[in-house]
């Protein structure tokens, strides 16, 4: 079945790092991908992850699947303010193009 | 690059009335297109898959009586609301699916704020 959890908040200071996790538990995800949505907006593509790699960094974006244990995690190096948003992981199964999100994880950067 | 724009961005009607709200791809040909709805603190819930030239797939669970899509040509969809009701009332946010360059990956749209009085 396709089920993806996250937790609901994170609060971290600027300038630290901050983690995001999920879990997904289908196994057939092809794709991860994690997205950004800033109040009353859209979804923003942050990054994506292929399911046979452990790990790609983007600039200050570092992601890690473990297959074995169904997780994902975002990191955050120096985090901003302009990080502060909500962070949805979402899944692809399959040929349909279809994504699972997950339930999204408030960021709120203090100084 | 991959950007989509939806029209209108917010919209208020009254009870009983139908709404229209567009999703263009602006710089990519979409094939397929995805419409979702997102209650305030929550994730987003797929709807409908919308295939240019052909009928949408709606999730289980969607009346498509209710929620009219449109996808005539390969930078627009459309989703109609018909004889909204206050429950109808959430975000709108439409996704468009790209090959180019890159794995398989939708792009959303702005979102649409939906209120019926």
């Amino acid at each position: 079945g396709e089920d993806v959890e996250q937790s609901l908040f994170l609060s971290v200071r600027e300038g630290d790092s901050s983690v995001i996790n999920c879990t997904y538990t289908d196994s057939s995800s092809t794709y991860l991908y994690w997205y950004k949505q800033e109040p009353g907006a859209g979804l923003q593509l942050l990054t994506y992850i292929f399911s046979n790699m452990d790990m790609k960094q983007d600039q200050r974006l570092t992601v890690l699947l473990n297959k074995k244990d169904k997780h994902l995690s975002l990191r955050i190096a120096d985090t901003q303010t302009g990080d502060s948003a909500i962070y949805f992981c979402a899944e692809r199964t399959g040929t349909a193009s279809k994504l699972t999100f997950g339930t999204g994880t408030r960021l709120q950067v203090t100084l | 690059g991959a950007v989509v724009s939806q029209h209108p961005s917010w919209v208020i009607c009254k009870s009983g009335t139908s709404v229209k709200i567009e999703c263009r791809s602006l710089d990519f040909q979409a094939t397929t297109m995805f419409w979702y709805r997102q209650f305030p603190k929550q994730s987003l819930m797929l709807m409908a898959t919308s295939n240019e030239g052909s009928k949408a797939t709606y999730e289980q669970g969607v009346e498509k009586d209710k929620f009219l899509i449109n996808h005539a040509s390969l930078t627009l969809s459309t989703l109609t609301v018909t004889s909204a009701h206050p429950e109808d009332s959430s975000f709108y946010i439409c996704s468009a699916r790209s090959l180019a360059g890159g794995p398989d990956t939708q792009y959303f749209g702005p979102g649409t704020r939906l209120t019926v009085l």
